[in-house]
């Protein structure tokens, strides 16, 4: 097991289309965490799953966002109609208990222009 | 709703010599956890340490260890015999123990180490 891995490490798109993030777990990780951290800050919770159930949702999930877990294995965020302000790195995490530190992946940037 | 603040954007250190890192925190909740992350330039956050607010014992792992005060709400993290691998960004995090499983991050402290 090589950790937490996200896909695609780099993403430029144009504003107003849509982009989906995928991150694969450690295999034995029942939970799974997505954060966004813009330059200069730490990073800030989106949401996350426990197995395949989607438990908590921050506020700055906006309908444009939607994240899935299916199965209870990776998960995807998509972000649709891309806005410049979306422009942050998208970090995954995940852990098998929890009051443990999470396992971060090395995140997806996105460039919004 | 409970805030991390680390009142130190930048701080460096000569190598093999010792560095404190500030972290405060403000909740209303007895048990919690708090954690010390580290992120490299190659951006993968690190857990360095992690420390249980009912746990009176101050955590240390090999040359990291923390000053847990938790009357003043006080989290610092403690850096022996500094290394070049030790450069990185630090942020330290707060987690409730009441159902909520979201990490709350201050907005770090840059470490350099000097050689």
């Amino acid at each position: 097991d090589t950790g937490v891995s996200q896909d695609p490490r780099h993403k430029i798109t144009k504003r107003g289309q849509n982009v989906t993030f995928r991150c694969d777990p450690i295999s034995e990780h029942n939970r799974l965490y997505w954060y966004r951290q813009t330059l200069g800050q730490g990073p800030e919770f989106l949401t996350y799953f426990q197995n395949e159930a989607q438990l908590e949702k921050s506020r700055l999930l906006s309908d444009r966002f939607s994240a899935e877990r299916p199965k209870g294995s990776f998960s995807t965020l998509e972000i649709q109609r891309t806005e410049q302000g979306d422009s942050a790195m998208y970090l995954c995490a995940s852990s098998l208990e929890e009051n443990y530190g999470y396992t971060f992946g090395s995140g997806t940037r996105l460039t919004v222009v | 709703a409970q805030t991390v603040t680390q009142s130190q954007p930048e701080m460096s250190v000569q190598e093999a010599e010792t560095v404190t890192l500030s972290c405060t925190y403000d909740t209303s909740e007895s048990d919690y956890y708090l954690f010390w992350y580290k992120q490299p330039p190659s951006r993968q956050m690190i857990l360095v340490i992690r420390q249980e607010a009912y746990k009176q014992q101050n955590a240390t792992e090999n040359r990291f260890s923390v000053n847990f005060q938790k009357a003043a709400k006080s989290f610092s993290l403690k850096i022996s015999d500094s290394q070049l691998g030790d450069a990185a960004m630090y942020f330290c995090a707060y987690r409730t123990n009441f159902g909520n499983e979201k990490l709350t991050f201050g907005t770090g402290t840059r470490l350099t180490i000097i050689p």
